[in-house]
Order: C-alpha cells, then structure tokens, then sequence
C-alpha cells in the first residue's frame, strides 16, 4: 500500500498571511497513463470533505484561486496564499494511482 | 445540483449486520463509480470499497475484505454497503463518494455505533 505523510501536523495562522501543507508518498505517484493522482481535499468543522485539487494542481470547480498544488513524484505542497476565517479545518492529501486509496493523516489548520 | 444521501447508519451490537445506503441525484448515476469512504470518530479518513459503473469490478480495504459487500442499482441511482461480523473498530461516518480520479463529490455520512 502507498504510506501519504503529512506535515505539520497542526499549522496555526494568522488571518491574511499564508499557509503550507506538505504530502510525501512512500512510491511514485506516477500511473503508467503519465497523470500523478494526487489530490487535496478540505474538511471543515462538522462537514464531510471536499475536493479542492486534482492531478497535484488543478483546482475543482468553484474552490477559490488562493488555493494551489504543487510538486511530483513522491512530493507535494498545498499552499494558501492568504488564510480566510472559512479555510479552518483540517486538509488531506489522497493517493487515487492504485488500490487501496490512501489519505494522509491530516493537517489542522487553525487562526492565531 | 450533485446530491449523494446516505441512509441506514446505526448502533449495532459486535458481531452485528448493517446495511448502508446512498442515493445520488443530479447527475446520471450509471455512468459513475463509487466509493464509500469512513471516518472513526476524531480520526482520518479510510477508504472502504470501490465500485465501477456497471458493477463488474469491485474492490475492498484489507480490514473489511470478506465482511463488506458492496453492490450497485443503476435503475435506482443508488449504491449499497451490507455490513456483516460488525467489530467496534468499525465504528465511524460511512461516506459515499462519486468517481475514481479523484471521487469529487461527497455524501454527508451516516454514522455506524459498533457496541454492546
């Protein structure tokens, strides 16, 4: 099975100012169609999760645009350019290359 | 509007069946696959199973293989867990998820009680 390991585990940030989640696999993410299956997803307090990035970089219909992905291979950032009162609640980076998907454990991103 | 409704979550005593639904609207349900996905409480996310459109390809997480089957009724838009042996670990929100590469949309969840 693919390991994801996120770091830090808990990033407190201060309203405005931006944040950086980073995702490492234990393998390539790499499928033998070329694409990397790395997405993030976001769960807010009481909420199921939501998509917000696909393919490492491409955002999901309607997620604002201070959210990107970047990286390849085995590494992977999530970054918000500016933290808003709505981005509190913990983000996961998932595997969907091969069976069994994988989530990362989790990055609670909490204000200041 | 994409909609996934999950029903049939409960508490169930150990060794116990339960049986989840998940009804989608909004989209044509046929052409999708589908996972269910859970949560153990104040915990992070699992996969559980996977579906392909037709239902001719199905695959399970280790911890539920032989236990969880999971079924399709394309006529009625809706995608089905039966859950048999219940363990306590078992215990957590059951959510559906549309599609593959990556699932995009997500149920609300229902939540399964594994206890005595």
């Amino acid at each position: 099975d693919i390991v994801m390991t996120q770091t830090p585990l808990s990033s407190p940030v201060t309203l405005g100012q931006p944040a950086s989640i980073s995702c490492r696999s234990s393998q390539s993410l790499v499928h033998s169609d070329g694409n990397t299956y790395l997405s993030w997803l976001q769960q807010r307090p009481g909420q199921p999760p939501r998509l917000l990035i696909y393919k490492i970089s491409n955002r999901f219909s309607g997620v604002p645009d201070r959210f990107s992905g970047s990286g390849a291979g085995t590494d992977f950032t999530l970054k918000i350019s500016r933290v808003e009162a709505e981005d509190v609640g913990v983000y996961y980076c998932m595997q969907t290359t091969q069976f069994p998907l994988t989530f990362g454990g989790g990055t609670k991103v909490e204000i200041k | 509007e994409v909609q996934l409704v999950e029903s049939g979550g409960g508490l169930v005593q150990p060794g116990g069946s339960l049986r989840l639904s998940c009804a989608g609207s909004g989209f044509t349900f046929s052409n999708y696959v589908m996972n269910w996905v859970r949560q153990a409480p104040g915990k992070g996310l699992e996969w559980v199973s996977f579906i392909s459109s037709s239902g001719t390809t199905i695959y399970y997480a280790d911890s539920v293989e032989g236990r969880f089957t999971i079924s399709r009724d394309n006529d009625k838009n809706s995608l089905y867990l039966q859950m048999n042996s219940l363990r306590a670990e078992d215990t957590a929100v059951y959510y559906c998820a549309r599609g593959r590469r990556p699932p995009d949309y997500w149920g609300q969840g229902t939540l399964v009680t594994v206890s005595s």
